[in-house]
C-alpha cells in the first residue's frame, strides 16, 4: 500500500461546479498535512495547510479525518484557472522525518 | 518572486557531458531537497540534506552526485547521463527536516541527447 494515495483523475467539471477530492495516508503517526497545486510544467506551490479542525481559504476548504486517515479538498465555484494537478502532502515525524507527496489528482475545469 | 532559485532553467546535454544544476535558497532554511519529475509522473525524492549533511539518498544512480557546501546552496552534478534521465529537476527547502512547509524552486528542465 502506498504511503499516500490519491485518485489520479482527471476530474473534468464545468466552471462554477463544486469539486472535492480525497487523499488517504497509511501511517497513523502522520502529523502535518498540506495541499499543493502544480500547474503544467511548473513547480508545485503550497495551496493550503490542513488543520485538525478543518480550514477554509476563500473557495477552498480542507478537512482532516484522523480516524479514517484521509484529508480532503473542496473547491467551490470552480474557475478555469483552477485547472491543475493537486498534490496531497503528509509529513511524518520520527527518527527520520519524512515529507511524502501523493501522485496528484488532475483537475480540468471546462467553460 | 521565489525564495528558492535554480539555474540553469533549461539544460541540454550529451550522454558524455558533465554538467551541474545549482540551487540557492534565500529563506534561511536548514533542509534542502532534490526531486525528479519525469513527464506525467509523480515527484520522486532523490536526496535530502539537513544542516549540510546528507540524510537520505533514495537509491539514486551514482551518475547523479549531490553537493551541499552550506545550508543555502545545493548542487546536483551530472555525469554520463542517459536519455531516460531527461526530466524536471526540482530543488526545495524547508525550515526543518520534514517538519514544515516545503518550498520549491522553478526547476531545471534537463534533456539528455
Amino acid at each position: 500500500r502506498k504511503e499516500v494515495e490519491q485518485d489520479p483523475g482527471p476530474f473534468n467539471v464545468p466552471e462554477g461546479a463544486t469539486v472535492a477530492f480525497n487523499c488517504t495516508y497509511s501511517n497513523s503517526a502522520s502529523q502535518s498535512f498540506f495541499w499543493y497545486r502544480q500547474d503544467c510544467r511548473k513547480e508545485p506551490k503550497l495551496l493550503m495547510s490542513v488543520y485538525s479542525s478543518g480550514n477554509e481559504d476563500g473557495r477552498f476548504t480542507a478537512q482532516l479525518n484522523r480516524a479514517s486517515q484521509y484529508i480532503s479538498l473542496l473547491i467551490r465555484d470552480s474557475k478555469l484557472s483552477d485547472s491543475a494537478t493537486y498534490l496531497c502532502v503528509v509529513t511524518l515525524y520520527s527518527s527520520a522525518s519524512k515529507i511524502i507527496f501523493g501522485s496528484g489528482t488532475r483537475l480540468s475545469i471546462r467553460p | 518572486e521565489t525564495g528558492v532559485t535554480q539555474t540553469p532553467r533549461h539544460l541540454v546535454m550529451g550522454m558524455t557531458n558533465k554538467k551541474s544544476l545549482k540551487c540557492e535558497q534565500h529563506l534561511g532554511h536548514n533542509a534542502m531537497y532534490w526531486y525528479k519529475q519525469s513527464a506525467k509522473k509523480p515527484l520522486e525524492l532523490m536526496f535530502v540534506y539537513n544542516f549540510k549533511e546528507q540524510t537520505e539518498n533514495n537509491s539514486v544512480p551514482s551518475r547523479f552526485s549531490p553537493e551541499c557546501p552550506n545550508s543555502s546552496h545545493l548542487f546536483l552534478h551530472l555525469h554520463t547521463l542517459q536519455p531516460e534521465d531527461s526530466a524536471l529537476y526540482l530543488c526545495a527547502s524547508s525550515q526543518e527536516l520534514g517538519r514544515n512547509t516545503i518550498y520549491f524552486g522553478e526547476g531545471s528542465w534537463l534533456t539528455v541527447v
